[in-house]
């Protein structure tokens, strides 16, 4: 049981748009970043999104991601094959003292 | 160009004891915290500690507290994890990542911006 909850599976069409939702609470989320890790299958993750809202530089601006209280947001916008992949938020919650991951969401691109 | 190798992986028997070691380069190491985070198979990912650039703070997820050891060397470029008492449960692909900031100290916003290959530790009889 994962300290974020993110749902398990998310799918779209090319072009589309979609949204991951990562909900925590106010030790996590609530008070501090959010960042954004996206696995390619087989591959070692790869940092995303930082800060709650921005990309390193490389990352599309098709990624984008928000905060709102204890949530987050991962939207993809023009959806492209090459973006099926496991996608994970996280933040550090100060009551555990450590970093906590969501349980992931596997983006499917029909 | 920034890289992390992982190191160190393999068959353990339960109990058993495992060191890993991760080797960078292309960046100044004695700057950065450190981290390894593991992903058992078909699972996500979860953090299991966290070393700041000299070595003073030093966190661990509570699932390997008391059981793991996190420390660095910095004149070699190095991260390490010795692993003892070994569960079946600990089987996962350990990963070691760079936290994006340089800084003496672990930061709530910091964020893992490198990430290693992995390697695979397996606990098995």
């Amino acid at each position: 049981q994962s300290v974020l909850t993110q749902p398990p599976s998310a799918s779209g069409t090319p072009g589309q748009r979609v949204t991951i939702s990562c909900s925590g609470s106010s030790s996590n989320i609530g008070s501090n970043t959010v960042n954004w890790y996206q696995q390619l299958p087989g591959t070692a993750p790869k940092l995303l999104i930082y800060s709650n809202n921005q990309r390193p530089s490389g990352v599309p601006d098709r990624f984008s991601g928000s905060k709102s209280g204890t949530s987050a947001s991962l939207a993809i916008s023009g959806l492209q094959s090459e973006d099926e992949a496991d996608y994970y938020c996280a933040a550090w919650d100060d009551s555990l003292n450590g970093w906590v991951f969501g349980g992931g969401t596997k983006l499917i691109v029909l | 160009e920034v890289q992390l190798v992982e190191s160190g992986g393999g068959l353990v028997k339960p109990g058993g004891s495992l060191r890993l070691s991760c080797a960078a380069s292309g960046f100044t190491f004695s700057s950065y915290s450190m981290n390894w985070v593991r992903q058992a198979p078909g699972k996500g990912l979860e953090w299991v500690s966290s070393i700041s650039s000299s070595s003073s703070y030093i966190y661990y997820a509570d699932s390997v507290k008391g059981r793991f050891t996190i420390s660095r060397d910095n004149a070699k470029n190095s991260l390490y994890l010795q692993m003892n008492s070994l569960r079946a449960e600990d089987t996962a692909v350990y990963y070691c990542a760079r936290v994006g900031t340089r800084a003496t100290v672990v930061h709530p916003w910091d964020y893992f911006d490198y990430w290693g290959q992995g390697t695979l530790v397996t606990v098995s009889s």
